[in-house]
């Protein structure tokens, strides 16, 4: 299975600040990433796909970026909604769906 | 907008069967979309268990594929899990979501639309 490593683990920031959470893979997927932000008791929601097109509706201060191994998703100006779990996902087909293991953001 | 809603058992005991429906709205599961169950362990991250597209094809997670049933019932607009042998690490959060599909071999997916999630405790 494709191993995927997200840091930090948990990320302390104020409203404003620029925030980058890193996912790697354990193998080359090319761009087959998406990200999903998670509130505690909600259902994930999903952010981003092709490692950076934004699903519709989701704001324009979310980016992706990245290919092969290494990704990063951006926050450009943290709002308050932002405060959440992160997680990454690869969905090369040719091996079974696996998710990082989360990158909490909260209030510093 | 598609809209996805998990029901079954809260509680299941070791050994035994866990079964749960996902009900679709607004969006036949007939149509040209994976539909899909993934669990999430009480403050651990998430797990893809399964995927089916229409009534046929079935796909799962290889470390579970030995327990696990995905079925979809069309003209109910629902698909449904089956988690055979419980034991209290199938203790999660279990979520139905809305799939959709690339590339050329078995796995391909994200999930685009999530049900809230049902809270299934294994426990005797």
């Amino acid at each position: 299975d494709i191993q995927m490593t997200q840091s930090p683990s948990t990320l302390s920031a104020s409203i404003g600040d620029r925030v980058t959470i890193t996912c790697r893979a354990s193998q080359d997927i090319s761009r087959w990433l998406a990200w999903y932000q998670q509130k505690p008791g909600n259902a994930p929601k999903f952010l981003i796909y092709k490692a950076s097109t934004l699903q519709s509706g989701v704001p324009s201060r979310f980016s992706g970026s990245g290919s092969g191994t290494e990704f990063t998703l951006t926050i450009s100006s943290l709002q308050p909604d932002d405060f959440a779990t992160y997680y990454c996902q690869h969905y090369d087909s040719y091996f079974p769906v696996t998710f990082g293991g989360g990158t909490r953001v909260e209030i510093k | 907008q598609v809209q996805l809603q998990e029901s079954g058992p809260g509680l299941v005991k070791p050994s035994e069967t866990l079964s749960l429906t996902c009900d679709v709205s607004a969006y036949s599961i007939s149509g040209g979309f994976y539909w899909g169950w993934i669990r999430q362990p009480p403050g651990k991250g998430l797990e893809w268990i399964a995927t089916i597209y229409q009534s046929g094809s079935t796909y799962y997670n290889p470390s579970l594929e030995s327990r696990v049933t995905i079925l979809a019932d069309t003209s109910k607009k629902q698909f449904s899990l089956r988690l055979s042998s419980v034991t209290a690490a199938d203790t999660a959060v279990y979520y139905c979501a809305r799939a959709q599909r690339w590339g050329g071999g078995l796995y391909g997916y994200y999930f685009d639309y999530w049900g809230q999630g049902t809270l299934v405790t294994v426990s005797s």
